[in-house]
């Protein structure tokens, strides 16, 4: 079965321009989970959607966006970079449920110059 | 807000020593905890996950992890550890009845463990 696939793995782009990266979550699962990791911070929540709608959102500015279409995959998009911004970007998948575990994919890394 | 503490940040051991790692986390309702696994190179992996019933839940390559809700714990344990456990380790908790998934979580700040030969 294959996994959560998340393209591009690496990405370099300047200060003011915007990303989407995207994810295809494993086959069967309904809910994509956006996370970003970084040094200081962590792993922190983006944003949850599942069949098609964000059901979940952490506390990150409105320039992170996602969306989801009737396959499942996910875009996840960034406006108006900042240096902050530089960061593993992990895509997760799962059934949905309340019992249902996340499973992660690679990560794209981006790096904001 | 959900917090998660992981008070080890960085381990080092000795292969076949044992392991146990501390999680703790702030909020008193129901949870859903888990351990996720980080190989160098590799996607972060579920270990285990407690969802209810038994607070002794059995994860994959034998390892282990107590809830014990009195203390608002969650620690990870391995009885003899071995190279290839070399790995930063996370655990991370959820409120599903706020969430309705286990999809937002919250994660500790890892536990790096390296294991010497």
């Amino acid at each position: 079965k294959a996994g959560v696939t998340q393209t591009p793995r690496y990405l370099i782009k300047t200060r003011g321009q915007q990303v989407t990266l995207s994810c295809s979550p494993i086959s069967g699962h309904r809910s994509v989970s956006w996370y970003q990791q970084t040094p200081g911070q962590g792993l922190q929540f983006l944003f949850e959607y599942f069949s098609e709608t964000q059901r979940n959102k952490g506390n990150f500015p409105g320039r992170f966006s996602g969306r989801q279409f009737s396959n499942s995959r996910s875009e996840m998009n960034v406006s108006t970079l900042e240096l902050g911004d530089s960061a593993l970007y992990l895509c997760a998948s799962s059934f949905g449920t309340y019992n249902s575990p996340l499973h992660f994919g690679n990560g794209t890394r981006l790096t904001v110059t | 807000a959900q917090s998660v503490s992981q008070h080890n940040h960085h381990v080092i051991l000795s292969e076949a020593a044992s392991l146990e790692l501390g999680c703790n986390y702030s909020y008193g309702g129901t949870v859903n905890l888990f351990w996720y696994v980080q190989y160098p190179g590799q996607h972060l992996q579920l270990l285990l996950k407690y969802f209810s019933g038994d607070p002794l839940v059995k994860g994959i390559k034998g390892f282990e992890a107590e809830f014990i809700k009195s203390k608002f714990s969650f620690n990870l344990r391995k009885p003899s550890v071995q190279w290839s456990d070399t790995a930063e380790y996370f655990c991370a908790v959820n409120d599903p009845a706020r969430a309705g998934t286990a999809s937002k979580l919250t994660f500790g700040t890892g536990t790096r463990l390296q294991v010497t030969l």
